[in-house]
């Protein structure tokens, strides 16, 4: 039974180019977060998606990034025009169950970007 | 607007002490998950242990366990007899509406 599975594992891009960063839940999950860890930080929460939904993106910079979760496929973590301070892990986790009622989120490992 | 925080940027242990991390938050909610997460140099975010605030008994998993102290606001974790993999960052993170909320952190080194 597979876990969450992100990739690349690690990405590196040029200052004004496009990164995108997958996460396929776990199968069976319908509840797809997307979190972003600065060096020597910890993890802040960006976005909240169920399939085809943006539940919650209070966490999302409202320039550059988007996210989605279509029917089929994997939740996309898009950062266009990429600046340094983009460079960070960004984990992505799922949950088979909405709100406060819930077991834990599984995490994937993470993508690191690196924005050169 | 909930917050967690965690005091302690690092700590350390001698190999079979115990040790006690601690957490406070702040919410208005009356219920709620709380959650400390372990993360190796791997970076994998691990769950190592669950308290639900609606429940008075502290929740324990094997050599971890929570002293939960909900007037308080106060989640503290208790790892006994320390093993050199416990060494990592352990996170304390609050659940809220689904998302998590988290500390800053705290680094474990666990000595030999």
């Amino acid at each position: 039974n597979a876990g969450v599975m992100q990739n690349p594992r690690h990405l590196v891009r040029r200052r004004g180019q496009e990164a995108r960063l997958r996460c396929s839940p776990v199968k069976g999950h319908s509840h797809v977060y997307w979190y972003r860890q600065l060096p020597e930080e910890g993890l802040k929460f960006m976005v909240y998606l169920q399939k085809e939904n943006i539940i919650d993106e209070s966490g999302m910079p409202k320039e550059r990034f988007s996210a989605e979760f279509p029917k089929e496929g994997p939740s996309i973590l898009r950062i266009q025009q990429v600046v340094r301070g983009d460079s960070a892990a960004y984990f992505c986790a799922s949950s088979p169950l909405l709100g406060q009622g819930g077991p834990e989120a599984f995490f994937g490992q993470g993508t690191r970007l690196t924005v050169v | 607007a909930q917050t967690v925080t965690q005091s302690q940027p690092e700590m350390s242990v001698q190999e079979a002490e115990t040790v006690t991390l601690s957490c406070t938050y702040d919410t208005s909610e009356n219920n709620y998950y709380l959650f400390w997460y372990k993360q190796p140099p791997s970076r994998q975010m691990i769950l190592v242990i669950r308290q639900e605030a609606y429940k008075q008994q502290n929740a324990t998993e094997n050599r971890f366990s929570v002293n939960f102290q909900k007037a308080a606001k106060s989640f503290s974790l208790k790892i006994s007899d320390s093993q050199l993999g416990d060494t990592a960052m352990y996170f304390c993170a609050f659940m809220t509406e689904g998302k998590l909320i988290f500390g800053q952190g705290t680094e474990l080194s666990v000595k030999p």
